[in-house]
């Protein structure tokens, strides 16, 4: 399908491990955005990039998070030394025209992190 | 402060009835309010989109409303069904990108 994708569906870490979430957006959507979204809350915003560049990065809950985009298109999410409240969704979204307001932003199926 | 509030939190219907979902907001300034339905272990879809000069508009059984004057806004869902159960999540931007989220209403639709 045309959707975004997102990998791995499920990943479950250690303590102390690093992990690195992969997402696809949609094809010519130049906007691409991180989410995070623990159990019962709301989603969490944390990262937005146009195109390869990061304007917002004030959402990353500490300097463990980074994130990057290659080539305008896929986007990998990584969090060092995982700790056991990084347990949440993470959820990409993409959006093909960063300057209208009411253009839809289209969401991925998440990847569901477990840090023991 | 720019927030979103759901109400209710969570909502059990038989399927066939009717359901009215709540959401007020405090973002300014306004452009537009979104409905979106998540489906468990799947992520958000969108099911609206309503500007400041909308008070109403329908995809299908979902009715959405809004008033800008007392920042509410609605979501009705006519003749529910089972595929219905969701969490419906009510997502207003905050600024030409960020999106505030609320955390949603659970819809449990029952036999």
């Amino acid at each position: 399908g045309a959707g975004v994708s997102q990998s791995p569906s499920n990943k479950v870490t250690e303590k102390g491990k690093d992990v690195e979430l992969r997402c696809d957006p949609i094809s010519g959507h130049t906007a691409l955005y991180w989410y995070r979204q623990s159990l019962g809350q709301g989603l969490e915003f944390l990262i937005y990039f146009q195109g390869n560049s990061a304007p917002d990065k004030s959402g990353l809950p500490s300097d463990r998070f980074s994130a990057e985009r290659t080539g305008g298109s896929v986007s990998t999410l990584t969090i060092q030394r995982t700790q056991q409240e990084d347990s949440a969704v993470y959820l990409c979204a993409s959006r093909r025209n960063r300057e209208s307001s009411t253009d839809t932003q289209y969401f991925g199926p998440g990847t569901r992190l477990t840090v023991l | 402060k720019n927030q979103v509030e759901q109400s209710p939190q969570s909502l059990i219907i038989l399927e066939g009835k009717n359901c009215t979902l709540q959401c007020n907001y405090t973002v300014s300034p306004f452009s537009n309010l979104r409905w979106y339905k998540q489906d468990t272990g799947r992520g958000p879809v969108s099911l609206t989109i309503m500007t400041f000069s909308e008070n109403t508009k329908s995809n299908g059984r979902y009715t959405a409303t809004l008033d800008a004057d007392t920042k509410q806004s609605s979501l009705h869902i006519t003749a529910s069904q089972l595929s219905d159960s969701a969490s419906y999540i009510c997502v207003v931007p905050f600024s030409g990108y960020a999106l505030n989220f609320g955390k949603g209403t659970s819809l449990l639709v029952t036999p």
